[in-house]
């Protein structure tokens, strides 16, 4: 069955470090998704991406992050300089127009 | 924003028994799905619910657009159903999923 893939599934990181978490999505969705989790609260929307732009982002999503999708198959989350309130269970989904698929998350922590 | 609640925030039961959880949200959607987040973190797709009733073995939902509301029940209970159970809206069709706090279960031998 097809799956959601997110490496990797765990990274610490330094404060001020640049990450990039990588995702390849559902071969033939369209649309593609990063949430995060902070540990112990519900599951937040960052940004949606759609049609090689972004479509919606959240107030979370400011300047330090960015999204990419350099080639047909993968999706990247990049966070420019990390902060420590960035630890978090970071999940990217995928959906073809209606119910959406999440990959199994990367755990950041920042130290 | 559209806002969605879940209840009760926490369940208790004890292997063998069924349970209801709700999801209340303020407006109307396109898309309703429920997770169930194991102890691993990952979110498991249950149920692609905007409307009607979904069974899924020991599992299924039930959602009332017009009331928005669903309703997922769990029968006969087993250890492995512990987690979090999230419900999730989308307002429009491609749009971001506003996700509920969550109904933490816990299932006892």
């Amino acid at each position: 069955e097809p799956e959601v893939t997110q490496t990797p599934s765990h990274q610490v990181t330094q404060m001020g470090q640049e990450v990039i978490l990588r995702c390849v999505p559902i071969s033939n969705h369209l649309y593609f998704y990063w949430y995060r989790q902070i540990l112990g609260q519900k599951v937040e929307f960052l940004v949606s991406f759609y049609n090689n732009e972004i479509s919606e982002k959240s107030e979370i999503f400011d300047d330090q992050f960015s999204v990419e999708r350099p080639d047909g198959s993968n999706f990247t989350l990049k966070i420019r300089s990390t902060k420590l309130e960035d630890s978090a269970m970071y999940f990217c989904a995928s959906s073809e127009v209606t119910e959406a698929f999440f990959g199994q998350g990367t755990r950041l922590t920042v130290v | 924003g559209i806002q969605v609640e879940q209840s009760p925030p926490d369940l208790i039961l004890q292997e063998g028994a069924n349970s209801t959880l709700r999801c209340n949200f303020s407006d109307s959607v396109n898309n309703l799905q429920w997770f169930h987040q194991n102890p691993w973190g990952q979110l498991i797709n249950l149920f692609y619910i905007p409307s009607g009733t979904k069974q899924n073995g020991r599992l299924s939902a039930t959602t009332v657009a017009t009331e928005r509301y669903s309703l997922l029940y769990i029968s006969s209970s087993q250890t492995t159903d512990s987690g979090v159970y999230f419900c999730a809206v989308e307002e429009t069709s491609g749009s971001r999923l506003t996700f509920g706090e969550g109904t933490q279960l816990t299932v006892n031998p």
